[in-house]
């Protein structure tokens, strides 16, 4: 299985607060994702990263922020956290972005804002 | 925009009885990618397609490429429990480096 890790993996914050989600991969691929899954609403691409230093926004964008200093790890910044974004985050790290067998996924984070 | 839907939403079934669910896009791509997520993990891939018409299978499932380039159907046959799971198709953006994701179809398998 490829090595991609996230954490936390469960995680209550207050609204208000920022709070920072990690991807970390073993797989020296290029492209990293981060998606939020909702009930009815599927998975929605949060950012996703090309590259080291090199980042663009997804269709959910607003109130998240990214990073990506080295190739194996992405970070999700929440600046400051609003119940709305209480969700199941994944993050997905691809080899040769749509050029490719698709995404692989790691397990998830579960944020609750309360 | 660019949207997938998914079809049914849910399906409640008994066990050994088959499965079919279908995902439709309004544009034409050359990917269809379908995805099973079991609980507490992330979705993981089971078929990709990448021609009109093509017919995949893996196991008791079996995916097929729409001839009109904008839909994907997905079948299982004699459903197991552990056939329980939500499932997803997907596709590539246009010109991007991005795959979308339909809402995705949850299956409950009744033993």
């Amino acid at each position: 299985d490829a090595g991609i890790t996230q954490s936390p993996r469960h995680k209550v914050t207050e609204t208000g607060t920022p709070v920072t989600l990690r991807c970390h991969q073993t797989e020296n691929h290029r492209y990293m994702y981060w998606y939020r899954q909702d009930p009815g609403h599927g998975l929605r691409l949060i950012h996703y990263s090309y590259g080291v230093k090199d980042t663009d926004k997804g269709e959910v964008s607003d109130g998240y922020s990214v990073s990506r200093s080295k190739t194996e790890d992405f970070l999700l910044t929440l600046e400051s956290a609003t119940s709305s974004q209480t969700s199941v985050y994944f993050c997905a790290i691809s080899e040769r972005g749509t050029d490719s067998y698709g995404y692989t996924f790691g397990s998830g984070t579960r944020l609750t804002v309360v | 925009g660019q949207q997938l839907n998914q079809s049914p939403q849910s399906m409640f079934i008994q066990e050994g009885e088959d499965v079919s669910m279908n995902c439709t896009s309004s544009s034409i791509f050359n990917t269809w990618l379908w995805y099973k997520q079991e609980p507490g993990e992330g979705p993981v891939l089971l078929i990709a397609l990448y021609k009109a018409g093509e017919l995949t299978s893996n196991g008791r499932l079996t995916a097929q490429f729409g001839i009109t380039r904008k839909d994907s159907f997905l079948n299982i046959s004699a459903s197991i429990p552990s056939d329980v799971g939500i499932y997803f198709c997907a596709r590539p953006t246009s010109g991007t480096y991005k795959y979308i994701f339909g809402t995705g179809t949850r299956l409950k398998v009744l033993a």
